[in-house]
């Protein structure tokens, strides 16, 4: 069945360090992976989706790259802000699953000055 | 566009009463999903509907949990005899359309603490 993966619970790092936040699915049909952020006290909100066409999806200085061969969907930004602090979900959909969404555990992400 | 509304934001029960949970989607969407937020084991999926019609439950807890749609306005979900453990952040949210690439809006929740 479909998941997603996400092997660090808590990142820690310091402002201006670029970031990394990995994100590894399991899926048996071609799916639409996602980055949700949740900051606190807020509800969680799409940060970036998946482009069907293989584009490297951007926001907020953040970029993801589908890499289908690895089954990847890892968040990168250049350089890490303290607005950046957050808890970061990756997530999968696909027709296979009725379009069911699935979240990954959860990755919180600490900026530290 | 207020965005997904759910009432309460908080909600404390005592062990063993029901508690109903509120949820106003997005004008004009037609997918309402419902999580469960905690700690230890994040977000976790327990129902949807398409069009008011249920899709997939297979998140629920059987015996005590139910979820509703009577109308593309609201949708409630329902915890019978709630315990300790249903303790949690139920999130709501909403998405236009039902296809894989569809974003999810999510409302801002409701605390339930269950004493």
């Amino acid at each position: 069945g479909d998941s997603v993966t996400q092997t660090e619970g808590l990142v820690t790092l310091t402002e201006g360090l670029p970031v990394m936040l990995n994100c590894t699915y399991q899926s048996t049909y071609s799916p639409f992976l996602f980055w949700y952020v949740q900051h606190l006290n807020e509800a969680p909100k799409l940060l970036l989706k998946s482009f069907t066409d293989n584009k490297r999806p951007e926001h907020q200085g953040f970029h993801a790259t589908l890499h289908k061969s690895s089954s990847s969907f890892h968040l990168q930004k250049s350089s890490a802000q303290l607005s950046d602090s957050a808890l970061y979900y990756c997530a999968l959909s696909d027709r296979c699953s009725n379009n069911r969404i699935f979240f990954g555990d959860g990755t919180q992400l600490v900026v530290k000055p | 566009n207020a965005g997904v509304i759910q009432t309460p934001r908080h909600k404390v029960t005592g062990k063993g009463q029901e508690a109903t949970l509120w949820c106003e989607p997005i004008s004009g969407h037609s997918a309402v999903f419902w999580y469960r937020q905690t700690i230890v084991q994040g977000l976790e999926f327990l129902t949807y509907f398409r069009n008011q019609a249920p899709i997939d439950d297979s998140g629920m807890p059987k015996e005590r949990f139910s979820a509703q749609m009577p109308n593309q306005s609201h949708s409630t979900l329902k915890i019978q005899s709630t315990q300790p453990q249903d303790s949690a952040v139920y999130l709501c949210a909403s998405s236009l359309d039902w296809g894989s690439q569809n974003t999810l809006y999510f409302g801002a929740g409701t605390r339930l603490s269950v004493l």
